[in-house]
């Protein structure tokens, strides 16, 4: 069956660090994939999607790697603030229409002053 | 949230009682979902709905139903033969073409004891 895997341990690191968290899947050919941030009681928040076909997406501190070889997905937040603690989700998509997307259980994010 | 409202906030239930939980939008998109969310576990399907008068079930549908009278309301009543349904429930639309991202509401936090 198919199976996402985010790190179920916190993050720890340090402001100013760069944080990277990783998404593995298997059974799956996703071809599309999404990244999200979720605050303690509050509904998670869409941040990046990448695509089957692109390494590589940007947006100001945030990257976002897709090898769909070793069916993973790395996210990078570069210079990280105390305010981007919270809970990183990823979900996989397929191609066409409004299909459903499959989350990941998230790994949180602490970053310490 | 950003035009999609869920409410209550919090909902405390008697064990055997119905419950309905709302979920309104005004960003006049097709598609609407419903997930659970339970402490450690990733985000589970529970309904969704591509148009008016039609949904269909996720992976985790026993117990619950829907209704999609409106475009702008997919409500979800909890039945009393959901045999865990203490969770956070979340809200979310889509809309905007192919593989667009998920806009989710605030939660319902459903306490039943």
């Amino acid at each position: 069956s198919q199976k996402i895997e985010q790190n179920s341990e916190a993050l720890n690191i340090q402001e100013g660090k760069t944080a990277t968290l990783t998404c593995n899947y298997t059974n799956y050919s996703p071809a599309y994939l999404q990244w999200y941030r979720q605050d303690p009681g509050r509904g998670p928040v869409f941040l990046l999607l990448i695509r089957e076909n692109e390494k590589e997406k940007r947006k100001e501190r945030l990257k976002v790697t897709f090898d769909t070889t070793l069916k993973q997905s790395l996210f990078h937040i570069t210079a990280s603030q105390p305010a981007d603690s919270a809970t990183y989700l990823c979900a996989l998509d397929r191609a066409s229409g409004y299909s459903t997307l499959t989350f990941g259980k998230g790994t949180m994010l602490l970053v310490s002053p | 949230d950003g035009g999609i409202t869920q409410s209550p906030k919090y909902l405390f239930r008697k064990e055997g009682q119905n419950v309905t939980l709302s979920c309104e939008q005004n960003l006049n998109h097709d598609a609407m979902y419903w997930y659970r969310q339970d402490p450690g576990q990733g985000l589970r399907l529970i309904y969704y709905s591509q148009i008016v008068n039609d949904f269909q079930k996720g992976d985790i549908a026993e117990g619950y139903s829907v209704s999609r009278e409106k475009k702008e309301s997919f409500p979800l009543t909890v039945t009393s033969a959901q045999k865990n349904p203490t969770a956070f429930y979340l809200c979310a639309v889509r809309g905007g073409g192919e593989n667009s991202p998920l806009h989710f509401g605030n939660g319902t936090r459903l306490t039943v004891t």
